[in-house]
């Protein structure tokens, strides 16, 4: 079945500092492509999102490729801020009920 | 316009009690879901409606019932609490054609 797979955390970084999260996801057809954040004591807030191979999905300095040879979708962020903190979960959509499967989600803790 | 809301916010059960989440939307999207969250595991599908009066299960939808009596709200229902259930519950919901899903702010549930 379709899976996604995020590099464990935390992830601690220093502000101002360059953020990699990875995420892989094994899948039959073309599904949807979704990061997904969450501050602490929240719910979970769309960051970004793909649709299709090479798209690439942007939203508060955060960027994140379609990558179909490599099934994979990692997040990026050229320089992260303390208020960034949270867990980034990425995802993808399964089927015409548009299902989202998850990954482990990846703690990001950004030091000032 | 509240967009995703759940209730409670948190509750303590006994091993062998029941009781429901409450999740309304106030957006008149046709999809609705229940996940589950544990720690290191994400997200994970427990029952989802495609429309009202229709539902369908998940990943791991055992011990769990839903209902969907009108487009606006998806219950969640637990027949006989068990330690097992201990657990952040998210509803969120999606209109027709779009993938997005958007999240309530969750409840914290713990059985004893």
């Amino acid at each position: 079945g379709n899976s996604v797979t995020q590099m464990e955390g935390p992830v601690t970084l220093s502000e101002e500092a360059f953020l990699t999260i990875n995420c892989t996801y094994t899948a039959t057809g073309y599904p949807s492509l979704f990061w997904y954040v969450q501050y602490p004591g929240e719910g979970l807030q769309l960051l970004l999102k793909a649709t299709k191979a090479d798209d690439k999905g942007s939203n508060k300095g955060f960027e994140a490729t379609y990558r179909k040879e490599t099934t994979s979708f990692h997040l990026e962020k050229g320089s992260v801020q303390v208020s960034d903190s949270a867990v980034y979960f990425c995802a993808l959509s399964e089927g015409s009920s548009y299902k989202l499967i998850f990954g482990s989600g990846t703690r990001l803790l950004v030091r000032p | 316009n509240a967009g995703v809301t759940q209730t409670p916010k948190f509750r303590v059960l006994k091993t062998g009690q029941s009781m429901t989440l409450l999740c309304a939307q106030d957006m008149n999207h046709e999809y609705m879901y229940w996940y589950r969250q544990d720690p290191g595991m994400g997200l994970r599908l427990i029952h989802y409606s495609v429309g009202e009066g229709t539902t369908a299960k998940g990943e791991v939808p055992d011990g769990y019932n839903v209902s969907r009596l009108k487009k606006q709200n998806f219950l969640l229902g637990l027949e006989s609490a068990a330690p097992s259930q201990t657990s952040v519950y998210f509803c969120a919901s999606s209109p027709l054609i779009q993938e997005t899903q958007y999240f309530g702010p969750g409840t914290r549930l713990l059985v004893l």
